[in-house]
């Protein structure tokens, strides 16, 4: 069965800081990955994906894959209140496959 | 913006009732899944659908049933609503990233 792990939280990080948040993986065939927000009370939204092992960068935001540890994390640069949320890591094997996700990391921005 | 779309938002009903949570979208997707989430907690996956007349139970065990007769329309029924069944529904549809549903508040009193 696939698997995909995440620290609960909650995580605190002050504000301006850089929050990292971390995600690992069973199925070493997977090949899309995703970061989704969801703030209390609201569906998930899609703030970044990867396929290719490095870095990927969308403003604040950068998404980072490493195929060969099984391992996906989502760094926040300059942290702002409005960023707390819960963060969940999804992954995918491609193709017919569906999306796996992962529990969620509760991230909080301390002003 | 995603073009998926659930009804109702929120619903309160009477034990023992029959429900029909409805879920459409309009980008074509082959994949649909409906999770079930209580407040705070992680989602549960409760069905999932690769296609038409494919229908799959998730990790969650659930009393409801879902049903895939056109690609854009995935329902999920619960025979007899009881109390347990408060929670919040997401249906969702993927190509390759999944877009969410605003969800279906259901509260059974």
């Amino acid at each position: 069965q696939k698997e995909v792990e995440q620290n609960s939280g909650p995580l605190s990080v002050p504000e301006g800081a850089i929050a990292s948040l971390n995600c690992t993986y069973s199925d070493r065939g997977s090949q899309s990955f995703f970061w989704y927000r969801q703030y209390s009370g609201k569906s998930p939204e899609l703030i970044m994906f990867i396929y290719s092992n490095g870095d990927k960068e969308d403003g604040r935001f950068t998404a980072q894959l490493n195929k060969a540890s099984q391992y996906v994390s989502l760094l926040i640069r300059d942290s702002q209140p409005s960023d707390s949320a819960t963060y969940l890591c999804a992954v995918s094997g491609g193709g017919a496959d569906g999306l796996t996700f992962g529990k969620g990391t509760h991230l909080i921005i301390q002003p | 913006e995603a073009d998926i779309y659930q009804t109702p938002r929120y619903l309160v009903i009477g034990t023992g009732k029959k429900i029909t949570l409805e879920c459409s979208q309009t980008m074509g997707h082959d994949k649909m899944y409906w999770y079930q989430q209580d407040p705070g907690m992680e989602l549960h996956l409760i069905h999932y659908s690769y296609g038409v007349n494919s229908t799959e139970k998730g990790d969650l065990s659930s009393e409801s049933t879902v049903s895939r007769i056109r690609t854009e329309h995935f329902p999920l029924t619960l025979e007899s609503a009881r109390p347990s069944h408060t929670s919040q529904y997401l249906c969702a549809s993927s190509d390759t990233e999944a877009f969410f549903g605003q969800g279906t508040r259901l509260t059974v009193v």
